[in-house]
């Protein structure tokens, strides 16, 4: 069946930096656009950043751009969100999930929570 | 970039039905047929139940139903059960490279 299983989230210090892993099994991962998704503790979901199939096209929300850093190894079935110098409002469940029709996510990981805090 | 907006919350009496507007602009829901809703539990990940504005992916009850007009899409539940008691939210192709937006969430209450 269909599995995301993120990883990589923790505690951090403002100004730290952080690599998220998402790896991918039960489809053929190579052919799906993907995205990375946060919600903050009590709040909404917020999309953060996206990549084509390929890695050639990549998309960031404002608040993330020049921070973040979304990538995709085809070859380990892999997502990745390298993210810099991270801010304290940055603290939230990461979910990666996958680009379907009509640009919706029909699969999901179990996210992995990220908090920034001195 | 800024969220769609919902209501914070909607309730029903069970058999009743609620719908929820989720409110963009020209540039996402009014311009796309690429809207999304999703339903989501306490401490879960979020669930696909509408996909390019109307239809449902397998599995998904014909309760749920989605529709647009202008810039405002909207989810219906119809026959509400306690089991709908969830979030809610809208999502929407902002356009550029895969950019996308999702709505403030909705919480429904069942009654």
């Amino acid at each position: 069946q269909v599995q995301l299983v993120e990883s990589g989230g923790t505690v951090v210090r403002p100004g730290g930096s952080l690599r998220l892993s998402c790896a991918a099994s039960g489809f053929t991962f190579k052919v799906f656009g993907m995205h990375w998704v946060r919600q903050a503790p009590g709040k909404g979901l917020e999309w953060v950043a996206a990549v084509s199939y390929d890695g050639s096209t990549k998309s960031y929300v404002d608040s993330v751009k020049g921070r973040f850093t979304i990538s995709r190894d085809n070859s380990k079935n892999t997502l990745s969100l390298q993210m810099n110098s991270l801010k304290p409002e940055d603290t939230a469940v990461y979910y990666c999930a996958n680009n379907g029709l009509g640009y919706s996510n029909e699969y999901w990981g179990q996210g992995t929570l990220v908090t920034v805090s001195s | 970039q800024s969220a769609l907006t919902q209501p914070p919350s909607a309730s029903g009496s069970p058999g009743q039905s609620v719908t929820i507007p989720c409110t963009g602009t020209s540039s996402d829901v009014g311009y796309y047929n690429f809207v999304s809703w999703y339903q989501q539990r306490p401490g879960k990940a979020p669930k696909l139940i509408i996909y390019e504005v109307t239809k449902r992916p397998s599995g998904v009850p014909d309760r749920f139903s989605g529709s647009k007009s202008g810039n405002t899409a909207s989810l219906t539940v119809s026959g509400l059960q306690a089991d709908d008691e969830a979030d809610y939210y809208c999502s929407s192709y902002a356009g550029g490279d895969m950019s996308c937006v999702f709505g403030t969430g909705t919480t429904v209450t069942v009654l």
